[in-house]
């Protein structure tokens, strides 16, 4: 039982590159989720599952895009990388209910 | 957007409780309080979470006020190894687990 699973787990992409970091999870969860979390700051949303097939905005989800074809994973794309997107993204998932979240061991990104 | 506030940071003796505390003030019936906390840079690690009784696990104690606008989380016998950042969740509505700044936790030898 790995719970999360994130890769890569480092990444350096210049500027414009596209890449797409995936998320599993083998716990059956409904609910994943996606964070960045930038240096001295807290976690921030960027996008959200509910279910296979659903995906949602969270608080900043400009530059992003996701797709949850199959329940145990979550795709997190960067059609065109920019710096502001240097961060490390933290994948997430939970049960339904009030299920807490489980989150995986982050992929640190760096765009040059 | 966080549905709670905290302080910025705090210092704890090793070896005495901690106490962090956290306000809520719009919270709603049926939503509950999530402890969270992230020690350096890796993956954010669930403590606790609670409805209105309070509760208690391996790790920690929940103390919610009865009219659930605040809560405590109690270490009680803090080790170096609590040093963290802590955060209170109040999910919004679908779910949302959304993070603020936390507490950054120092114990202190």
């Amino acid at each position: 039982n790995a719970g999360v699973t994130q890769t890569p787990k480092f990444r350096v992409l210049k500027t414009g590159q596209s890449m797409t970091l995936l998320c599993a999870q083998d716990m059956n969860h409904e609910y994943m989720y996606w964070y960045r979390q930038d240096p001295g700051m807290g976690l921030r949303l960027i996008h959200y599952s509910v279910g296979e097939g659903t995906t949602a905005k969270g608080e900043v989800p400009d530059g992003y895009n996701v797709s949850r074809l199959k329940k145990q994973n979550f795709l997190l794309g960067l059609e065109s990388a920019a710096p502001s997107q240097t961060s490390v993204y933290f994948c997430a998932s939970s049960g339904q209910g009030y299920s807490p979240l489980h989150f995986g061991n982050g992929t640190r990104l760096t765009v040059t | 957007d966080a549905k709670t506030t905290q302080p910025t940071s705090m210092d704890c003796a090793e070896g005495r409780a901690a106490n962090l505390p956290c306000n809520h003030s719009t919270i709603s019936g049926n939503e509950y309080v999530y402890w969270y906390r992230q020690i350096h840079s890796q993956g954010p690690q669930y403590i606790i979470h609670g409805l209105k009784n309070n509760e208690t696990n391996e790790m920690a104690s929940l103390i919610i006020t009865e009219d659930r606008k605040s809560s405590t989380l109690i270490l009680p016998h803090a080790t170096l190894r609590d040093t963290a950042v802590y955060y209170c969740i109040v999910p919004n509505t679908g779910n949302q687990f959304y993070f603020g700044t936390g507490t950054s936790l120092t114990v202190i030898p």
